[in-house]
């Protein structure tokens, strides 16, 4: 079976651009998680949805973030404009209903110039 | 926010030997999870954990959920070169079901 799938792998762009991240969850998952992976901050929650639907968006940094969960195989995590500290993994993963542990795709590593 | 102390930070082994880490919390955690992540690529999980006192087996890894919630270790045996990588603790807590805090992360490193 197919994992979390994470588009693209890196991302280089410059300050002031749109990014924009791409995520399918394991299929029959209906929960899924938006993470960054600094070196000073660790790993964060940014945002988790349910079933498509927003349920906690308090880890997102500030209004530059946005993610959107228009079906069930698709999420993304848009960051306009960006800036250098925006440098970093982002990670997505997936679970289901009733169970603990979350399945994490390989990443995006983002560097923004 | 919740804090999870993990510790080591590092560890420099040989081949052959165990090796142990833990994680402590303040507060009192629903579930306790190890992943391991290698160098470019995302977390996996090693072991789950849902029950206090709960003892958990994955090949040469074993992993516990303490008794007072608040702490849960990850026990590697006979250590082989391929187990390099960093270890991370992870827990639910409060009303939450779903949302991970994670620890810093332990690094291991093992000399053939």
């Amino acid at each position: 079976d197919a994992g979390v799938i994470q588009s693209p792998r890196h991302e280089v762009t410059e300050m002031g651009q749109e990014v924009t991240l791409r995520c399918k969850p394991i299929s029959g998952h209906d929960y899924l998680f938006w993470y960054r992976q600094t070196m000073m901050r660790g790993l964060e929650l940014l945002i988790y949805f349910n079933n498509n639907v927003p349920i906690d968006d308090s880890g997102m940094p500030e209004d530059r973030f946005s993610a959107k969960m228009p079906n069930a195989s698709f999420s993304t995590l848009k960051i306009q404009p960006s800036e250098p500290r925006d440098s970093a993994v982002y990670f997505c993963a997936s679970t289901k209903q009733g169970r603990g542990e979350q399945f994490f795709g390989p990443g995006t590593r983002l560097t923004v110039l | 926010g919740q804090q999870l102390n993990q510790s080591p930070q590092s560890m420099f082994i040989q081949e052959g030997e165990d090796v142990s880490m833990n994680c402590t919390s303040s507060s009192i955690f629903n579930t306790w999870l190890w992943y391991k992540q290698d160098p470019g690529e995302g977390p996996v999980l090693l072991i789950a954990l849902y029950k206090a006192g709960e003892l958990t087996s994955n090949g040469r890894l074993t992993a516990q959920f303490g008794i007072t919630r608040k702490d849960s270790f990850l026990n590697i045996s006979a250590s082989i070169p391929s187990d390099v990588g960093i270890y991370f603790c992870a827990g639910t807590f409060g009303g939450s079901n779903y949302k991970l805090t994670f620890g810093k992360g332990t690094l291991l490193t093992v000399n053939p």
